[in-house]
């Protein structure tokens, strides 16, 4: 069956320190793959999207790599702040004709502590 | 304008109402969709509407009725719900014409079923 993991439910760290996030997936062939975060009583808000033939990505101080002989992309936060604290969300679509079809992994709960 | 609306932001209801859920958009986009997410939990797909038409229904309970009026508003009905459907109803929308297909969330409709 379809399994989109992220392997850790929570992750504590030290502001100024890079965070980083991963999310496994197996039985799927992605055609994107894509970050959301989400603050308590809120919806997700989109942060990066990363394609199959896309090795890395980046967005200010966010970077996403993707690899899909490992069936794997990593997230990293780089110069964390407190204010980064949030849960992050994986999410894949399997491909065009899917495309509206999100599947999220299960989050994980970042903690940047002063 | 990047947003998307929700109306109530909380609702209590009992097992025998009848009630619905709103949502609204004025980006242009052509899919819309809603999810339910449980606390600690990512959010789960129900439905999906491209085009004003419901494209895809992930096996959602009968007592859970969505409508799409036209391409801004998409609503969800409900009736005899049980208390495990307490939970956020967070509604999205998205192109469909770009590939990327990135989804833009709503604050979510906090629901309590009593």
């Amino acid at each position: 069956s379809q399994k989109i993991e992220q392997n850790s439910e929570a992750l504590n760290i030290q502001e100024g320190k890079t965070a980083t996030l991963t999310c496994n997936y197996t039985n799927y062939s992605p055609a994107y793959l894509q970050w959301y975060r989400q603050d308590p009583g809120r919806g997700p808000v989109f942060l990066l999207l990363i394609r199959e033939n896309e090795k890395e990505k980046r967005k200010e101080r966010l970077k996403v790599t993707f690899d899909t002989t490992l069936k794997q992309s990593l997230f990293h936060i780089t110069a964390s702040q407190p204010a980064d604290s949030a849960t992050y969300l994986c999410a894949l679509a399997a491909g065009l004709g899917a495309g509206n079809m999100l599947t999220f992994g299960g989050g994980t709960r970042l903690m940047v502590k002063p | 304008d990047t947003e998307v609306t929700q109306t109530p932001k909380h609702l209590v209801m009992g097992m025998t109402n009848k009630k619905s859920l709103k949502c609204e958009q004025h980006m242009g986009h052509r899919a819309m969709y809603w999810y339910k997410q449980k606390a600690k939990k990512p959010p789960e797909l129900m439905f999906v509407y491209s085009y004003e038409k419901l494209s895809i229904n992930e096996s959602v309970p009968s007592r859970f009725s969505p409508e799409c009026p036209n391409s801004s508003l998409l609503n969800l009905h409900l009736h005899a719900l049980q208390p495990e459907d307490s939970a956020l109803y967070l509604c999205a929308s998205s192109q469909l014409r770009t590939g990327t297909f990135e989804q833009y969330f709503g604050p979510g409709t906090r629901l309590t079923v009593t």
